[in-house]
Formats: C-alpha cells, sequence, structure tokens
C-alpha cells in the first residue's frame, strides 16, 4: 500500500499569523486530493478538496504540486478556532482512498 | 439531510469477548467505509463497501474482524474475540460512490478493550 505522510507537529503558531504544511505522496496514479479536519475526539470533516489549478477558501488555499508530488494548506491570518488536526487524503489507483496521519495545529492567543 | 449514524458511542469490553457496530450511511449513498482511527493516528481503511459487495477489505484482520452490509444500506462490523490493540474510534463514512467524492464520516464508535 502506497504512502501518505504528513508532518505531524505540532504546529504552534500565534494567532493572526500564516502557516502552512505540506503532505506527500508516493503513488504517481493519485487523481483526488482531499483536506479534513479533524477536532479532539470529533470525526474527520472536509475542509477542501484539492484542485490541479489550486483553490482557494476564505483564509485557506490549498494548491497540488504533481511534478513533486505533494498538496499543501495554506491558512492566513490564523485564529484560535483553526487549533486542529489537518489530515491529507489521497484517493485513485489501486491503492483506493488513503489518509495521512494528520498534522496537529495549535494556535495561540 | 440526515448524516451517517453510529452506535454505540462508547463501549467497553474485556480482551476475548465480542463486539458488534452499527452504521447508517446517508441515504442513497453507495459507498460505505469502516475504518479505525487509533490515537494520534490517521483512520486506517478496514473495509470498503460497494452497495452490498467488498471493494476492499486487505487490511481487515479477517481472523477476528468480520462486517456485512446485506441490503446494501447499514453496515455492522464485528470483532471476535477482541484484543487489546483493537482500542480505537471505529469511524464509519459514506459517500455517493464516486472515489472523486469526498466522505462524510459518522460520530464514531469509541472502543476501549481492557
Amino acid at each position: 500500500r502506497k504512502e501518505v505522510e504528513q508532518d505531524p507537529g505540532p504546529f504552534n503558531v500565534p494567532e493572526g499569523a500564516t502557516v502552512a504544511f505540506n503532505c506527500t505522496y508516493s503513488n504517481s496514479a493519485s487523481q483526488s486530493f482531499f483536506w479534513y479536519r479533524q477536532d479532539c475526539r470529533k470525526e474527520p470533516k472536509l475542509l477542501m478538496s484539492v484542485y490541479s489549478s489550486g483553490n482557494e477558501d476564505g483564509r485557506f488555499t490549498a494548491q497540488l504540486n504533481r511534478a513533486s508530488q505533494y498538496i499543501s494548506l495554506l491558512i492566513r491570518d490564523s485564529k484560535l478556532s483553526d487549533s486542529a488536526t489537518y489530515l491529507c487524503v489521497v484517493t485513485g489507483g489501486a491503492d483506493g482512498l488513503t489518509f495521512g496521519k494528520g498534522t496537529h495545529l495549535i494556535i495561540q492567543p | 439531510e440526515a448524516g451517517v449514524a453510529q452506535s454505540p458511542r462508547y463501549k467497553i469490553i474485556e480482551k476475548r469477548q465480542s463486539v458488534a457496530f452499527w452504521c447508517n450511511p446517508i441515504s442513497g449513498h453507495a459507498t460505505l467505509y469502516w475504518y479505525q482511527q487509533i490515537l494520534g493516528q490517521g483512520p486506517k481503511l478496514l473495509i470498503q463497501f460497494q452497495n452490498n459487495g467488498v471493494v476492499d477489505d486487505s487490511q481487515l484482520p479477517k481472523d477476528r474482524f468480520s462486517a456485512e452490509r446485506l441490503k446494501g444500506v447499514d453496515s455492522t462490523l464485528k470483532i471476535q474475540p477482541a484484543k487489546l490493540e483493537d482500542s480505537a474510534v471505529y469511524l464509519c463514512a459514506s459517500s455517493p460512490g464516486s472515489y472523486n467524492s469526498p466522505l462524510h464520516f459518522g460520530n464514531g464508535t469509541r472502543l476501549t478493550v481492557t
């Protein structure tokens, strides 16, 4: 089974700062990419899909780099409520849908 | 739209006992997934159903885990007998069917094996 890798963190970031983290994937046949957010003791929830051209949703920007096989998530003007674990999901090919282990983000006041 | 329903929310059992979890996906969603999430890790796929057929159960420990989705709607996941390392959150998710479709998760069942 192919791998999806994330820096587990934690990333400790002051409120209002910009933070970015990446997710690398090993299966070059991967076709769809997502970022999920998971709060402590809660289920994962879709944050945003990641499109080839890159996409933005408010303070969040997701990008895909197929050549280097990674996706990224950028959070601008971070809020305390952004504190969570961010899970990268990669789908496609024989491996189906694979989650990374998540990156833990802590926004500090 | 009603979300993915799971029960029970919590379960505590002793090792070697049996346990079963239930999941009812979002109405009309053809694909149903069971994931195991151990504390501090990402969800690990146990089994994926497309309607009532199994698409992927390569990571399901078949000596002790079983799952069914007989009528292509709700599903049960069973562990028999349980081991200490089975302590985890068991998440059910559903999607309309395409691998391009994001997953909708239930609240999960937190299992503690003592």
